[in-house]
């Protein structure tokens, strides 16, 4: 199984709607990445969980909380978004880091995101 | 820090011919990764290729060769033979193995359209 599953693959929120994306992996990777992406340009990287403890935050507003529950869940809970938030939020996976060597990621369908 | 350019947003070619997509980079690092990533319009992320920096042989997956230059700091793509599905973006990518929490570091893209 070499596969990442967001849900949902699209959703339409209201500026002052709560709503969470939700990530998966079952391939035994123990870093996990929420990267936010717009039209024709490459992905921005939001947040890293390794080892299910946050280690990178790329500055993201406070409107965007993630959540690693476990080894395989990721999850980025969304709250009073502007509609320049409108984008495809991806997920990824990979290898630990550190001093192990690091491979490639994987990375899910993405959610559609759009604020209204 | 490190840096990935793609200085061709747009490149067109025929069905059956051959093309190469240019990627530069900027690192003072001597072990890292390098990735071509595939985007097509069902917005998955696809891994095409990856190259070892510590590896003098370039990589090589079917239709896919990459021109690797460390000195040069070059990691261009070709793919041979094109074919209508290989309409995507692609992203260049580069990633150090050790340091950077596995982030991943990418060019602007390249938009390649093949055309029958």
């Amino acid at each position: 199984d070499t596969e990442v599953t967001q849900t949902p693959k699209h959703l339409v929120m209201g500026m002052t709607n709560k709503k969470s994306l939700k990530c998966e992996q079952h391939m035994g990777h123990r870093a996990m990445y929420w990267y936010k992406q717009k039209a024709k340009k490459p992905p921005e990287l939001m947040f890293v969980y390794s080892y299910e403890k946050l280690s990178i935050n790329e500055s993201v507003p406070s409107r965007f909380s993630p959540e690693c529950p476990n080894s395989s869940l990721l999850n980025l809970h969304l709250h009073a978004l502007q509609p320049e938030d409108s984008a495809l939020y991806l997920c990824a996976s990979s290898t630990g880091q550190g001093r192990t060597l690091n491979t490639e990621a994987f990375f899910g369908q993405g959610t559609r995101l759009t604020v209204v | 820090a490190q840096t990935v350019t793609q200085s061709q947003p747009e490149m067109s070619v025929q069905e059956a011919e051959t093309v190469t997509l240019s990627c530069t980079y900027d690192t003072s690092e001597n072990n890292y990764y390098l990735f071509w990533y595939k985007q097509p319009p069902s917005r998955q992320m696809i891994l095409v290729i990856r190259q070892e920096a510590y590896k003098q042989q370039n990589a090589t997956e079917n239709r896919f060769s990459v021109n690797f230059q460390k000195a040069a700091k070059s990691f261009s793509l070709k793919i041979s033979d094109s074919q209508l599905g290989d309409t995507a973006m692609y992203f260049c990518a580069f990633r150090d193995i050790y340091n950077q929490g596995g982030k991943l570091i990418f060019g602007q893209g390249t938009e390649l359209s093949v055309k029958p």
